[in-house]
């Protein structure tokens, strides 16, 4: 069946790096794209950024622009979020999910059980 | 950027009651890329809308939506409860913009 785990996350002082990872089975990795959304505590979902199926493409939110970088690795069916100079504002559970085409229609499919990345002192 | 705007932001109901959800958007909304999810408490979100009015996989017929350009609705026709959530809606033209999300509590 259709799996992701995403995994990584933890405390982190404002100004380091973290890198989360969504570890994909039960499904042709390389064919979907995969997108990253956070939710902050007592908050809604948040869009961050996503990856085209062959990583050759990818879109970040402005909040993240020049810090985040989704990259991927089909071989090992993983996609990976590193996070750079974090700041308090970007403590949420981070999820990752599948990118889905149905005809015209698109969504996402399946949703990992997220990670909470913490930025404190 | 689109926006949208989910009303009411909490629904008090009961069991057996209908509940109607709404999503506007700041400008015209391709209906294709118009998605609703249910997110219970610890839980990730879960697909149960797409193309503005299809039901994913195993989402009971009680649950429908509709809509077209810049207003669309989600309706539960019956409550049972395992339908207590928080629900958003979500667009994908150019972004990826989410609704602040309706939370539906038991009354």
């Amino acid at each position: 069946q259709v799996q992701l785990v995403d995994s990584g996350g933890g405390v982190v002082q404002p100004g380091k790096s973290l890198t989360l990872s969504c570890a994909a089975s039960g499904f042709s990795f390389g064919s979907f794209g995969i997108h990253w959304v956070r939710q902050a505590p007592g908050k809604g979902l948040e869009w961050v950024t996503v990856i085209r199926y062959d990583g050759s493409q990818q879109d970040y939110t402005d909040s993240v622009k020049g810090r985040f970088t989704i990259s991927r690795d089909n071989s090992k069916n993983t996609a990976y979020l590193q996070m750079n100079d974090l700041r308090a504002e970007d403590s949420a559970v981070y999820y990752c999910a599948r990118d889905f085409w149905n005809g015209p229609a698109r969504y996402f499919d399946y949703w990992g059980r997220g990670t909470q990345v913490t930025v404190s002192s | 950027e689109i926006v949208l705007t989910q009303s009411p932001g909490t629904l008090s109901l009961s069991p057996g009651e209908r509940a109607t959800l709404s999503c506007r958007a700041s400008q015209s909304v391709n209906r294709n890329y118009l998605v609703w999810y249910q997110q219970k408490p610890g839980q990730a979100p879960r697909l149960l809308i797409y193309g503005a009015s299809t039901r994913a996989t195993g989402i009971p017929d009680r649950f429908s939506a509709s809509g077209s350009g810049t207003d669309f609705t989600l309706t539960i026709s019956r409550l049972e409860p395992e339908d207590f959530a928080v629900y958003y809606c979500q667009q994908h033209g150019g972004s990826y913009t989410f609704g602040q999300g309706t939370k539906l509590e038991i009354k």
